[in-house]
């Protein structure tokens, strides 16, 4: 069974940097594409970064544009999000997804941006 | 959100429900469109994907459909269980991105 464990969150200053992961497990992860998604409190979804099966291609949200960065290891069945200049407004759960239908979400991980 | 959807929805035990979810040439004009159910408290799960494709363990009571730049997500048998949020979410080409809805809460009465 497919399953998606993200990790890295926690309490951080406005202006400040993270690095969040996502360990695959149960599934060919080189030959899915991924993406994380995030939930601020009590709010929607939004889409904030996507990445490519071999990581040749990444999209970002205008949001989080040149601020955050998505990457993956293949090796280590494993998904990135770094994360700088982080604002209040980035406070919310993260989840890695997997693939063009996200058909499988990790239990998410909370950034909370506060001084 | 670039995606709209109503904020609520309800019907009672046994009822049809259905969800809609307007958007544009460059997404739903163009794009399949996915739904998501999300219980409070918990990560959201794939309901439907490419329009009207249900996942394994879903049952046959839900339904999608995509018309030009619109969707819409059927309930019918409405059960307890099926109270939750639901957005749905398509790639939008201009952006380069994925697009949600603003999620419908479903309230069964």
């Amino acid at each position: 069974e497919e399953q998606l464990a993200e990790s890295g969150g926690g309490l951080v200053q406005p202006g400040g940097s993270l690095r969040l992961s996502c360990a695959a497990s149960g599934f060919s992860f080189n030959t899915y594409s991924m993406n994380w998604v995030r939930q601020a409190p009590g709010k929607g979804l939004e889409w904030v970064s996507y990445i490519s099966n071999s990581g040749s291609e990444t999209y970002h949200a205008d949001s989080v544009k040149g601020r955050f960065t998505i990457s993956r290891d293949n090796a280590k069945n494993s998904l990135y999000l770094d994360m700088n200049s982080l604002r209040a407004e980035d406070t919310a759960i993260y989840y890695c997804t997997r693939g063009s239908e996200c058909d499988s979400w990790g239990q998410g991980t909370m950034v909370t941006v506060s001084s | 959100s670039v995606l709209t959807q109503p904020p609520s929805a309800s019907g009672t035990p046994g009822q049809r429900v259905t969800i809609s979810c307007s958007g544009g040439s460059s997404n739903i004009g163009t794009n399949t469109v996915n739904w998501f159910q999300q219980v409070p408290g918990t990560a959201p799960k794939l309901l439907m994907y490419i329009d009207s494709q249900r996942p394994s363990g879903v049952p046959d009571r839900f339904s999608g459909s995509r018309s030009g730049t619109s969707a819409s997500l059927a309930v019918s048998g409405l059960q307890s269980e099926d109270e939750a949020d639901y957005y749905c979410a398509a790639w939008d080409a201009s952006l380069k991105g994925w697009v949600f809805g603003g999620g419908t809460k479903l309230t069964v009465l």
